[in-house]
This record gives C-alpha cells, structure tokens and sequence, in this order.
C-alpha cells in the first residue's frame, strides 16, 4: 500500500502568519490519465472531514483562497497565506491515486500560539 | 447538494456485530460511490473500504476483510456498513463518505465495551 507521511505533525501558528504542512507518498501520485490524486482534508474539533483541495492543487467550492496546494509526484504542500482563528483543526493530506484504496496521511494538528 | 444522514451511536459487547447506515439525499445512490472511513478516538482517518464503479465491486482495506461488509439498499438509497467481531480496538467514529471524498456523513460512534 501506499504511505502518506505528513510534517509537522504538530503546527502552532501565530493569527496573520502563514503556514505550511508537507505530504509525501511512497510511491507516485500519477495517475495513467496524467492527473495527480492527491487531496487535502480539514477536520475542525468535533466535526467531520472536510474536502479543502482536490488534485494537488484545485479548491472545493468555498474554500477561502488564503490555502492552496502544490506539488508533483511524490511531494505535495498545502499552504495557509494568513492563518485565521477558524483554521484551527487537523489536516490530512490523501492519495486517490492508488484507487479504490485510499490512503491518509497522520494527520498535522494545527493550533495558535 | 448531496447529503449524507447516518445512524445514531450503538454501544457493542466484544464479539457483536454492529451495522450503521448512512442515507443519501440530494443524488440517487446508484449515482454515487460510498465508501467507509473510520476515527478511532484521538488518531487518524482510517480507510475501510467502498464501491469501485470501474469494477463494479466493493473493496476492502486488508485489516478489515472478512470482518467488513459494505451494502447498498437503492430502494431507500441507503448505504450500510456492518463489522463483525467486534473488539475495544473497534471503538471509534465512523464516517460514510462519497467516492471522491466531497461529501462525508456526520459520523456514528460505535463503542465496544464489555
């Protein structure tokens, strides 16, 4: 199976200032139709999963435009411009390359010094 | 708009079986892709296993075959997950959620205590 290892796995960030999380697989997320299924996910305290990036680097709908994703391969980053205080959760990144058989990363848990 | 409703926490003795459903609005079920996702409590997502529409089979994640099965019920587009066999490791949150992971229900407790 694929493996997703994320860092930090810990985040404290001060409100305005940016932040970055890391994503990498064992192996490449390129699919044989030449996209990448690498997805990130925020779970916010006590809620469910929330799809925030698609294919490395496309937003769902209502995504504030202060995260986006990047990356080819094997490494893959999700970036917060200016964190705000409703960022506050776990982010996981996700292969769907690999398909049907999902793989997350650990989980980086993001918090405000 | 999809949404995804699930059943209600279940309390469990180790050994029982436990069957959570997970109902589609917004889409037909026979439009989407279900598949399964679990927390335990304070870890990670855990894949379990769903539907591949290429196939037309559902898969497993390894840990779980032949304690897992997943069903749908078009009739009532809803979906079922039911684990057998259930031990304290088992207890956790769990989550249905669409193929590509866009829509996710609001997750069921399940707890295994003696």
């Amino acid at each position: 199976d694929v493996v997703m290892t994320q860092s930090p796995l810990s985040l404290p960030v001060t409100l305005g200032q940016p932040a970055s999380i890391s994503c990498r697989s064992s192996q490449s997320l390129v699919y044989s139709d030449g996209n990448t299924y690498l997805n990130w996910f925020q779970q916010r305290p006590g809620q469910s999963p929330r799809r925030l990036i698609y294919k490395v680097s496309n937003r769902d709908s209502g995504v504030p435009d202060r995260f986006s994703g990047s990356g080819s391969g094997t490494d893959f980053t999700l970036k917060i411009s200016r964190v705000e205080a409703e960022d506050v959760g776990v982010y996981y990144c996700m292969q769907g390359t690999h398909w049907p058989r999902a793989t997350f990363g650990q989980g980086t848990k993001l918090e405000i010094k | 708009q999809v949404q995804l409703v699930q059943s209600g926490a279940e309390v469990k003795k180790p050994g029982a079986s436990v069957k959570v459903s997970c109902k589609v609005s917004g889409y037909t079920l026979t439009e989407l892709s279900m598949h399964w996702v679990r927390q335990a409590p304070g870890k990670g997502l855990e894949w379990m296993g769903g539907f591949d529409p290429e196939d037309g089979e559902t898969i497993y994640a390894q840990k779980f075959q032949g304690r897992v099965t997943m069903t749908e019920d078009t009739s009532t587009d809803t979906a079922y997950m039911e684990l057998s066999s259930l031990r304290s490791e088992d207890t956790a949150v769990y989550y249905c959620a669409t193929m590509v992971m866009d829509y996710w229900g609001q997750g069921t407790l399940v707890t295994v205590s003696s």
